[in-house]
């Protein structure tokens, strides 16, 4: 079975600073998809990045980027230039490519943006 | 267009009672998916609707959970005799064709249930 570990239950960062949150994970799987979801306090999940495991190059999406070490099962989400607006319950999720392709999810890191 | 809908935004409930929770896909996804989030047990998946093939109901907690998927879109998951521990948000998700292209899940707000 899959699982989904993510160590850091809450931060904080400073505005326009960078922070990093972590994700590990488990799997036999050789192939399979990482997402980063962001649920604001408004309780709408939100993509925020996709990752592909067959593909070596991390994901970036303008202010959001991933450390992706298949090897070492971690998927890390960085945030640059933090902005008030990223405030937010933050979930790592792991996809299989095969059978039923529902998430498994971490447990979420409460992230604090601080003017 | 409009996202994946739930209603009621909220409910409260006495326990013992039965509820039904509805959820409208996006339009054209023909995967459709149940989460509950509840802080003591995260985020977790309750079950999964393809197309026509059967459901995954592998996440369902006991059988006083059910879900049906009229037509291909709307669902509805229904929690006979409610307890206390069914207390959470419940999410409804829909994607295009799974698997593949890892597509991605729109989630809707959520319903927040309540058992007194």
């Amino acid at each position: 079975a899959q699982t989904v570990t993510q160590s850091q239950p809450e931060m904080s960062v400073q505005e326009a600073e960078t922070v990093t949150l972590s994700c590990t994970y488990d799997t036999s799987e050789s192939n399979y998809y990482l997402f980063w979801y962001k649920q604001p306090p408004s309780r709408q999940m939100i993509l925020v990045i996709r990752q592909e495991a067959y593909k070596q190059q991390n994901a970036t999406e303008n202010r959001f980027s991933v450390n992706f070490q298949k090897a070492a099962k971690s998927f890390s989400l960085k945030i640059s230039d933090s902005q008030l607006g990223d405030t937010a319950m933050y979930f790592c999720a792991f996809m299989k490519t095969s059978g039923t392709y529902k998430y498994i999810f971490g447990t979420g890191t409460r992230l604090k943006v601080l003017a | 267009g409009a996202g994946v809908s739930q209603s009621p935004s909220n409910k409260v409930t006495e326990k013992g009672k039965d509820v039904e929770l509805r959820c409208d896909p996006i339009s054209g996804h023909t995967a459709l998916y149940w989460y509950r989030q509840s802080l003591g047990q995260g985020l977790e998946f309750l079950i999964y609707f393809q197309g026509n093939s059967a459901p995954d109901k592998s996440g369902l907690p006991s059988d006083r959970f059910s879900a049906e998927r009229t037509g291909g879109s709307v669902s509805t998951l229904t929690i006979q005799r409610t307890q206390q521990e069914d207390s959470a948000v419940y999410l409804c998700a829909s994607s295009f064709t799974s698997g593949g292209k890892g597509n991605e899940q729109f989630f809707g707000p959520g319903t927040r249930l309540t058992v007194l």
